[in-house]
Parts: C-alpha cells; structure tokens; sequence
C-alpha cells in the first residue's frame, strides 16, 4: 500500500464550481498534514497546514479524519487560476526529521 | 520568489558524464534536502542534511553523492547515471530539520529544480 494515496483526476470543473479532493494515509503514527500546490513544470508551494480540528484560509478548507486516516481539500467558488496539481503531504512522525512524505497529487483543470 | 535557487535549470547528460547540481537558500534555514520527482510519480526524497551534516539517505544509489559545505548551499554530484534517472531534482529547505513540536512550522521550501535528461 502507497504511504499517502490520492486520485490522480484530472478534475475538470467550471469557474465557480465547488470541488473536493481526498487524500488517505498509511500511518497511523503520523502528525502533520500538509497540502502542496504545484504548477505545471514548477516546484511544489505550500498551500496550508492542516489542522485536527479543521482549517479554513479564504476559499480553502482542509480537513483531517485521524480514525479513518484521510485528509481533505474543499475549494470554493473554483477560479482559472487555481488549476494546478495538488499534492496531499504527509510528516510521518512527530519528533523524527522532517521528512515529507507526498502523494502523487490531484491534477484540477478550471475551465470557463 | 522561495529563496531556495537551483542551477542549472536543465541538464542533459550521457551516461559516462559526471555532473553536479548545485542548490542555494537564501533563508538562513539549518536543513535541506533533495527530492526526485519522475513523471507521474510522488516526489520521492532522497538526502536530508541537518547543519552540513547527512542524516538521512534514503536507499540512493551511489551514484548520486550529495556534498553540503555549508548551511547555504547543497551538492548533487552525479557520475554514471541511467536513463531512468532522468526526472526533476528539487532542492528544499526548512527551517530545521527536526519536527519540534506537534503543528509547528515544518514548511518546507522548494527551489525550482533542475530537470535532468540522461541519455
């Protein structure tokens, strides 16, 4: 079984529209969350942080569901600009090295 | 802009070649790493260096040698690659390289990469 697990897409959905992606992980151990944007051909960027108790930023909301080990990503109101690839990343464990596990990531296509 | 640069942007090399990437932050970070990203797969790391010095190496064939002089600048020396070596090599820092605390600042920032071809 893959460490973090994502459906590839491709997404397509129109400017506006509400879309979700859902990312699961292997390790139940494991302590930070993270969602990545990268544009084609660019390096990844921090999206968010994502937090147990779930955490909103703009049109943004990430969710975390410890129990069943997966992670959420909810975009509103979807824009041209937000197609990109997103990557669901995952830190194994707390108090061990930095070590970014990443997903092969979601690919979303807004179109007009 | 990141504050982590990566030259050259694009390498191409034959197998016998011996080449080096070079990554640079401009952040004052105490740990970086290189990552590989290959077509359609996740990112996969592959050195972590913590204060100039290597603590993690993630199963990597010798043939890639990271070398760290200092907290600034990271190292990819590569001698004898394969074909399938060919990919995106992302360099990235952070802050430090242990998780200190539960939610704490564990962003990592990524240069642009340089993607290699090896023919």
């Amino acid at each position: 079984r893959k460490e973090v697990e994502q459906d590839p897409g491709p997404f397509n959905v129109p400017e506006g529209a509400t879309v979700a992606f859902n990312c699961t992980y292997s390790n139940s151990a494991s302590q930070s969350f993270f969602w990545y944007r990268q544009d084609c051909r660019k390096e990844p960027k921090l999206l968010m942080s994502v937090y147990s108790s779930g955490n909103e930023d703009g049109r943004f909301t990430a969710q975390l569901n410890r129990a069943s080990q997966y992670i959420s990503l909810l975009i509103r109101d979807s824009k041209l600009s937000d197609s990109a690839t997103y990557l669901c990343v995952v830190n194994p464990i707390s108090g061990g090295y930095n070590k970014l596990i990443f997903g092969a990531g979601t690919r979303l296509a807004v179109h007009p | 802009e990141t504050g982590v640069t990566q030259t050259p942007r694009h390498l191409v090399m034959g197998m016998t070649n011996k080449k080096s990437l070079k990554c640079e932050q401009h952040l004052g970070h105490n740990a970086m790493y290189w990552y590989k990203q290959s077509a359609k797969k996740p990112l996969e790391l592959m050195f972590v260096y913590s204060l100039e010095e290597r603590v993690e190496n993630n199963s990597v064939p010798s043939r890639f040698s990271p070398e760290c002089p200092n907290s600034s600048h990271l190292f990819l020396h590569l001698h004898t690659l394969q074909p399938e070596d060919s990919a995106l090599y992302l360099c990235a820092s952070s802050q430090d390289s242990l998780i200190k605390t539960l939610g704490g600042n564990n962003e990592q920032f990524f240069g642009p990469g340089t993607r290699l071809t090896v023919l």
